[in-house]
């Protein structure tokens, strides 16, 4: 069975600060995908990053980033100079191969304060 | 701009009601799913079609039905629905699909969700 552990239930940040997000996974499949998704106010989930089991580097795309370490199972997420607009709701979620299923966290209720 | 289109955005029904949630994909994606997401929760995962074809059913009650009517397509039918059906309703669909479209590393891209209130 897969979980996700999103610790945190709310944090919130004054504008320009920097924001990280934890992610505990469990899985004993070797072949697994992390995701994080965005949930604004308005509803809709917003697919943000995905990491695959095999890959070896952590990356930055634009002004978010991720530290995803396989020895202590976390996917951790980080939002840089965070805006007003960063304020949501958001997901860690991991699928494993071969399943249909999408493993989601309880979820973190980001806000940002101008 | 979303490319999982839903309707209707908001339905208010009363509990003798039929009606029917749209969902539709142009990306070529061959699983869709429903999602039912309660406030300050995660999504719950309803259904899953895969290849038009019903592969998951999370003992979903009867009183939801879905339909597949073709790879582009999925409704969510309701038929004598709860006060405590009220949520928020969400289509997604997952890769992989068309050479070149979006999305073929598994994630799911989901739609604006319809809003539905059970009276």
């Amino acid at each position: 069975a897969q979980k996700v552990t999103q610790a945190q239930t709310e944090i919130s940040v004054v504008e320009k600060e920097d924001v990280t997000l934890d992610c505990v996974y469990e899985t004993r499949d070797t072949t697994y995908y992390l995701f994080w998704y965005k949930q604004p106010p308005s509803g809709e989930l917003v697919f943000l990053i995905r990491r695959n089991s095999f890959d070896e580097q952590n990356e930055i795309s634009g002004r978010y980033s991720w530290n995803f370490q396989k020895s202590t199972s976390s996917f951790n997420f980080t939002i840089t100079a965070s805006q007003v607009v960063d304020s949501a709701v958001y997901f860690c979620a991991l699928m494993v191969r071969g399943n249909n299923r999408l493993a989601f966290g309880k979820g973190n209720q980001v806000v940002v304060i101008p | 701009d979303t490319e999982v289109t839903q309707t209707p955005k908001h339905l208010v029904m009363g509990m003798t009601n039929k009606k029917s949630l749209k969902c539709e994909q142009h990306m070529g994606h061959r699983a869709m799913y429903w999602y039912k997401q309660k406030a300050k929760k995660p999504p719950e995962l309803m259904f899953v079609y895969s290849y038009e074809k019903l592969s998951i059913n999370e003992s979903v009650p009867s009183r939801f039905s879905p339909e597949c009517p073709n790879s582009s397509l999925l409704n969510l039918h309701l038929h004598a629905l709860q006060p405590e059906d009220s949520a928020l309703y969400l289509c997604a669909s997952r890769g992989p699909g068309l050479a070149g479209v979006r999305g073929p590393y598994n994630e799911q891209f989901f739609g604006p969700g319809t809003r539905l209130t059970v009276l």
